[in-house]
């Protein structure tokens, strides 16, 4: 069965404190993709990769880095986390295709006080 | 105007009705996903398309691609099926461009027994 396990939950973060998301997909997929989502806004995508140490911005990237070290991992970064990136965050990948299907994970509820 | 639109946002049905949830777009694609989203739960691909119609148990999905609309039927509704349903679309890949998805705010389906 394929699977794409996010690291955490539930977290909960003071503001300024740095915040490590971690992804981890076993189906050999080249794309992997952080987005948060938010009530009204829907899905929003943070950072995409296409490849090892590749990555390109999404449509919100501020505040955010990512990191793709190897294949099957890619980490989100909060470098000083505010009270506005409270969000669910949501790590999908898929393979490098036309129209790749989409395998996400269970998410992960970052609340920032 | 967002490229992606769903009707309705809310709807509420009795078991056993017969659902329809629309999505329309306005950018060109090369695929079209309907996802599920349970309260508090990660996110399940029930299908992508990118022509005419498909089928899995109880669920329908159509695409008009020259009408740039596609519908998720549910057919004897029951209330496991309560869930956000999301409509996405997987953009036209252009030179240089980064072939990504652009979502709908999702439907919110309560199905009451």
């Amino acid at each position: 069965d394929v699977k794409v396990t996010q690291s955490s939950r539930y977290l909960v973060k003071r503001t300024g404190e740095k915040v490590f998301l971690e992804c981890v997909q076993d189906m050999d997929h080249e794309n992997m993709f952080w987005y948060r989502q938010d009530p009204g806004l829907g899905l929003r995508l943070i950072y995409f990769s296409y490849d090892v140490k590749m990555k390109e911005k999404g449509d919100i990237p501020e505040g955010y880095s990512v990191s793709r070290e190897k294949k099957e991992r890619f980490s989100l970064i909060l470098e000083s986390a505010s009270t506005n990136q409270t969000s669910m965050y949501l790590c999908a990948s898929s393979l490098w295709s036309r129209t790749g299907e989409l395998f996400f994970g269970e998410g992960s509820r970052l609340t920032v006080l | 105007k967002n490229e992606v639109e769903q009707s309705p946002q809310n709807l509420t049905a009795q078991e056993g009705e017969f659902i329809t949830i629309n999505c329309s777009y306005s950018v060109g694609i090369s695929a079209l996903h309907w996802l599920q989203q349970h309260p508090g739960g990660g996110i399940v691909s029930l299908f992508m398309l990118s022509s005419g119609k498909k089928k899995h148990g109880r669920l329908i999905a159509t695409i008009n691609i020259q009408e740039k609309h596609s519908s998720l039927h549910i057919t004897a509704s029951h209330p496991r099926d309560s869930a956000v349903y999301i409509c996405a679309v997987r953009s036209e890949r252009r030179r240089g461009a980064t072939n990504k998805l652009i979502f709908g705010t999702g439907t919110l389906l309560a199905v009451q027994p």
